[in-house]
């Protein structure tokens, strides 16, 4: 099993460029979680899907987008890319509410 | 949501135990304590959990107190790959309506010295 993988690996956008972020897991999982993570500081909940077509907000759900239109991928968007929005995403997935999560390797988004 | 209390780095011999203490005081009856732990480049990884008895797996053991206002991780054996940043986060099975990820704070970044 790939476990959870992240796609890409490494972006770099201009301020206003739109891109999505793509996370598969062949676990069968049932929820999944983006996060991210500034330098120096543990990782914030973005949004979160406890199934496949349901999404929900977490802790910092503003200038992001997420679609699951399938079980096994969760799409995070960025529709109008800000300075700010330059961090590291994590992507993780779980069997059950409050279950072990496991994470992918991350995305390392550059926004000039 | 119960917050936790890492030191901020701790530094251990390789070889060594090595003792990760976290304090919990606002911990309610359904918390559990989860840890986890973040290679340098990498994204976090479970290790290990419990509720109220001490647990033990191949990567670590949980010792929990009886109050359970605070808990300790340890490595048994700590290797130059087990230099890390390691998170303590509180977990309960009613997230009450609230958003179900995890919590992360600061952790505790471990520097192992060969």
């Amino acid at each position: 099993n790939a476990g959870v993988t992240q796609t890409p690996k490494f972006r770099v956008l201009k301020t206003g460029q739109s891109m999505t972020l793509l996370c598969a897991q062949d676990m069968n999982h049932e929820y999944m979680y983006w996060y991210r993570q500034d330098p120096g500081m543990g990782l914030r909940l973005i949004h979160y899907s406890v199934g496949e077509g349901t999404t929900a907000k977490g802790e910092v759900p503003d200038g992001y987008n997420v679609s699951r239109l399938k079980k096994q991928n969760f799409l995070l968007g960025l529709e109008s890319a800000a300075p700010s929005q330059t961090s590291v995403y994590f992507c993780a997935s779980s069997y059950r509410l409050a279950g072990v999560q496991y994470f992918g390797p991350g995305t390392r988004l550059l926004v000039l | 949501d119960a917050k936790t209390t890492q030191p901020n780095s701790m530094e251990s011999n390789e070889e060594e135990p090595v003792h990760l203490p976290c304090n919990h005081s606002t911990i309610s009856g359904t918390d559990y304590i989860h840890w986890y732990r973040q290679l340098p480049s990498q994204g976090p990884e479970y290790v290990i959990h419990g509720l109220t008895s001490n647990v033990n797996n191949r990567m670590a053991s949980l010792a929990i107190a009886e109050d359970r206002k605070s808990s300790t991780l340890i490595l048994h054996r700590a290797t130059l790959r087990d230099a890390a940043v390691y998170y303590c986060i509180l977990r309960t099975l009613d997230s009450g309506g609230g958003a179900d990820g995890l919590t992360f704070g600061k952790g505790t970044h471990l520097i192992i010295q060969p």
